[in-house]
């Protein structure tokens, strides 16, 4: 059985500076990884997906994330945050076409 | 962006209403799914369908029902709405293969008065 665990339920940033959230997962196979972000009354919308290529995975909005399997990780990164990253972020396992979602870290990112 | 929609956005209505939510996608997309989240959580899914005529229960028990007579179409229908189907109702799909990422609507907000 496949799970995720999103290390933290809310992280606080001022703009301009590094965002981390933390996503630990773990899976009988090899697994696909997706991390989506939800803005406020918005539905999911996909950043990047990691499926077995390259380990450094590069999104949409300047994010990225690095595949760790000794680590059995998946953390998101972006180098200075902007006030629109504001939002609702769900680390997501997928395996045998199943989706299974982390419980969502909320970014809040200040002046 | 993903060509996916659901309507209505919002919908309040009385408890013993018959409810349907519709969901459509142009993407040609086979696979089909509809997701309960409430505020501050995750998602749960509720119904999924791998094609038309097809469709299965989700993780999460439901009394929604789902229907997939066309390839674009999967609504959702609620019989009679109970205050306890207060929820955010989210429809996706994804294209075929494994693993494929999902592609969302903005979702369905329901309250049930």
């Amino acid at each position: 059985a496949q799970s995720v665990t999103q290390l933290d339920s809310h992280v606080s940033v001022s703009e301009g500076t590094p965002v981390l959230l933390r996503c630990n997962y773990s899976s009988s196979y090899s697994p696909s990884l997706f991390w989506y972000v939800q803005h406020p009354n918005k539905g999911l919308q996909l950043l990047l997906k990691y499926t077995s290529a390259a380990t450094l995975v590069k999104g949409i909005n300047g994010f990225e994330a690095e595949f760790k399997k000794s680590e059995t990780s998946f953390h998101l990164t972006k180098p200075s945050a902007h006030m629109s990253d504001a939002a609702e972020y769900f680390c997501v396992v997928s395996e045998l076409s199943t989706l299974t979602f982390g419980k969502g870290t909320m970014l809040l990112v200040s002046p | 962006e993903a060509d996916i929609y659901q309507t209505p956005r919002y919908l309040v209505i009385g408890t013993g209403k018959k409810i349907t939510l519709e969901c459509s996608q142009t993407m040609g997309h086979d696979k089909m799914y509809w997701y309960q989240q409430d505020p501050g959580m995750e998602l749960h899914l509720i119904h999924y369908s791998y094609g038309v005529n097809s469709t299965e229960k989700g993780d999460l028990s439901s009394e929604s029902t789902v229907s997939r007579i066309r390839t674009e179409h999967f609504p959702l229908t609620l019989e009679s709405a109970r205050p306890s189907h207060t929820s955010q109702y989210l429809c996706a799909s994804s294209g075929a293969g494994s693993n494929q990422p999902q592609h969302f609507g903005d979702g369905t907000r329901l309250s049930i008065l």
